[in-house]
């Protein structure tokens, strides 16, 4: 089955600065891959996702890349704000045969500092 | 507001006894998922169902078993609770069409103990 690896697990970084975690995918079937964002003690929420056939895709000051050759895929955040600290999940998902299935990664505390 | 419920919120159980976590949906999406976080570990799929009447296997569906009889229904029950299923349980529903995934919404969690 497909396995994602997420990268840093923590990261501090001051107000302002970006923010980049990195996640890599086992499966090339692959072809689905979301960000969710979870708040302390909320439940975790779609911020942005990109699928295979775009490398690039930006949301205001949130973007995510995909190298499908090297199967990784990174969430940049920019001009960080202290509202963006929560935990951090990349997913993947096979996109063939019906499977409805998202696999997600461990999870990236972010906490952003004044 | 329409969304998706779940219940209970929090819940101390006993080992071996038998639990039922409860999940409703509104939207009348036709996927529904249930997850365990664990930390350290981030969210693992249990089960799933693409549509009423259909379940599948997750990462982690051990000691677990579900049913979807309906659309908006989708209850996550562990028949004989060991303490290694503390954990919070998110349920989740999407849109699914079958060949993209829709946005997964998630239900406020459960915290579940088992001593």
């Amino acid at each position: 089955g497909e396995n994602v690896e997420q990268h840093p697990s923590t990261l501090s970084v001051q107000e302002g600065d970006s923010a980049v975690i990195k996640c890599t995918y086992s499966d090339s079937a692959s072809n689905y891959f979301p960000w969710y964002k979870q708040e302390l003690g909320k439940r975790p929420q779609l911020i942005i996702d990109i699928r295979s056939n775009v490398g690039e895709k930006k949301d205001q000051r949130i973007a995510v890349t995909l190298n499908k050759t090297a199967k990784h895929f990174s969430l940049h955040i920019t001009e960080t704000q202290p509202e963006d600290s929560a935990v951090y999940f990349c997913a993947a998902r096979r996109g063939t045969g019906g499977e409805n299935k998202l696999t997600f990664g461990t999870g990236t505390q972010l906490k952003v500092e004044l | 507001i329409a969304g998706i419920t779940q219940a209970p919120t929090s819940q101390i159980l006993a080992a071996g006894r038998r639990m039922t976590l409860r999940c409703t949906q509104d939207m009348r999406h036709n996927a529904m998922y249930w997850y365990r976080q664990d930390l350290g570990l981030g969210l693992r799929l249990i089960h799933y169902s693409n549509t009423a009447g259909t379940t599948g296997k997750g990462e982690v569906p051990d000691g677990y078993s579900v049913s979807r009889a309906n659309t908006d229904d989708f209850p996550l029950t562990l028949a004989s609770a060991v303490p290694s299923q503390t954990s919070v349980y998110f349920c989740a529903s999407s849109a699914f069409t079958g060949g993209d995934t829709g946005e997964l919404f998630f239900g406020e969690g459960s915290r579940l103990t088992v001593l």
